[in-house]
């Protein structure tokens, strides 16, 4: 199976500051068609997870630009330039490339 | 726009059964893959198990396998969990999601909680 290590597990962050989320996996995610299958979902306190980003680094529809996600094979990033209220939440990673999928286990985003 | 909705949750015993269901709309059900994942009080998120557009093409985490089963009805846009042999470790909230063009870019329900409790 391949696993998922996100960090930091918290991250206190001030309105308008930048934030920083790592995920590395034990194998490359890169496939053979180029795409990195690792996507970074936000579980936003007692609401369902969303797709904020799909492929490494493409947004999802919706999603603010503030958002960006980078990052190939096994090392991965997903940044916020300026944090808003709106952005706390719990976020995940999650590696798409093979069964069993693996969720990293969440980095959670709180506000100062 | 893509609408999921889980439902069948409830209370039941250890070595019991449930099943979920997961109705869907604002898109071809049968033309993608269905994931369920769960995500136990407090926890992070669990993959249960994957169901290709194709019906036949299933896959399960060690966790669940041999004792829950996912299906669909392509004619009624609806996914399916069939668990049995139920165990206090399956409580969980457990959200269908559909999947994008690859097992991934997930669109998520809102979710249906088991408690599994004597």
């Amino acid at each position: 199976d391949i696993v998922m290590t996100q960090s930091p597990l918290s991250l206190p962050v001030t309105p308008g500051e930048p934030a920083s989320i790592s995920c590395r996996s034990s194998q490359s995610l890169l496939s053979s068609n180029g795409n990195n299958y690792l996507d970074w979902y936000v579980q936003k306190p007692g609401q369902s997870p969303q797709l904020l980003i799909s492929l490494g680094s493409t947004r999802a529809s919706g999603v603010p630009d503030r958002f960006s996600g980078s990052g190939s094979g096994t090392d991965f990033t997903l940044k916020i330039t300026r944090v808003e209220a709106e952005d706390v939440g719990v976020y995940y990673c999650m590696q798409a490339l093979q069964t069993p999928l693996t969720f990293g286990g969440g980095t959670k985003v709180e506000i100062k | 726009q893509v609408q999921l909705v889980e439902s069948g949750g409830g209370v039941v015993q250890p070595g019991g059964s449930l099943r979920l269901s997961c109705a869907t709309s604002g898109f071809t059900f049968s033309t993608y893959g269905m994931q369920w994942v769960r995500q136990a009080p407090g926890k992070g998120l669990e993959w249960v198990a994957l169901i290709r557009h194709d019906v036949t093409t299933k896959y399960y985490a060690d966790s669940v396998k041999g004792r829950f089963t996912v299906s669909r009805d392509n004619s009624k846009n609806t996914l399916y969990l069939q668990m049995n042999s139920l165990r206090t470790e399956d409580t969980a909230v457990y959200y269908c999601a559909k999947d994008g063009p690859y097992w991934g870019d997930f669109s998520w329900g809102q979710g249906t909680m088991v408690t599994v409790s004597s």
